[in-house]
């Protein structure tokens, strides 16, 4: 159990163009899922921190206006990355956590790698 | 403010070799919790151990063990007898109430046949 999922795996996208990237829980309910970059050979940065039904909670120095969150149901999350740059280029890793906390579990995804052109 | 120091960037054994990861965090809540993750070559985090910081018993699965210490606020990990499979990436993170994941830098472990 407390399997997710990320789509796409792997991205190519044209430089000024927006992607989206879904975040899905596939056997729990969370309340809470989290948004992680991570450049080559560096650590996970939290991006936003994302509750269902309101808006995300971004750290410090990330661009809410690029970095479009939504969580739209207690199962799906998704990230947009707007009008990206080469420089956006990453590896995009979500994690979720289920609706009845317990024991600060937080379920990764298989990442998504974003490549910008 | 919390933060994790994974001092060792990279590590190079030779397998069946021991190995110790090193972590050290800094946190101001008495309430919090260490984790361990291994990150193989696809990418995907594949979590090892969480503890939380009432509870300092040393663990052991397997091959891997960690031992906690409040008094030096380490957390460090061990693996017995490597082997060539253990070469990844491994993360010690630490969450305080707000949930959020702070992350060392990583411990890029090789192990050589």
């Amino acid at each position: 159990g407390a399997v997710v999922s990320q789509h796409p795996s792997r991205v190519i996208c044209k430089s000024g163009t927006s992607v989206k990237i879904e975040c899905r829980s596939l056997d729990f309910q969370a309340t809470t899922m989290f948004w992680y970059r991570q450049f080559p050979k560096q650590s996970l940065m939290l991006m936003a921190t994302s509750n269902e039904g309101s808006k995300a909670t971004y750290e410090q120095g990330v661009e809410k206006d690029k970095f479009l969150i939504n969580h739209a149901s207690l199962t799906l999350s998704t990230l947009t990355v707007t009008s990206a740059h080469p420089e956006d280029s990453s590896f995009y890793i979500c994690s979720a956590s289920p609706a009845r906390r317990r024991l600060r579990e937080q379920y990764f995804g298989p990442g998504t790698r974003l490549t910008v052109t | 403010a919390q933060k994790v120091t994974q001092a060792q960037t990279e590590i190079s054994v030779v397998e069946k070799e021991d190995v110790t990861l090193d972590c050290v965090y800094e946190t101001r809540d008495t309430t919090y919790y260490l984790f361990w993750y291994k990150q193989p070559p696809s990418g995907e985090l594949v979590f090892l151990i969480r503890r939380n910081s009432f509870d300092e018993q040393n663990e052991i699965s397997g091959r891997y063990s960690w031992n906690f210490q409040k008094s030096t606020s380490s957390f460090n990990f061990t693996i017995t007898a490597s082997q060539v499979v253990d070469s990844a990436v491994y993360f010690c993170a630490l969450s305080e109430g707000a949930q959020k994941l702070v992350f060392g830098q990583g411990t890029r472990l090789t192990i050589n046949p």
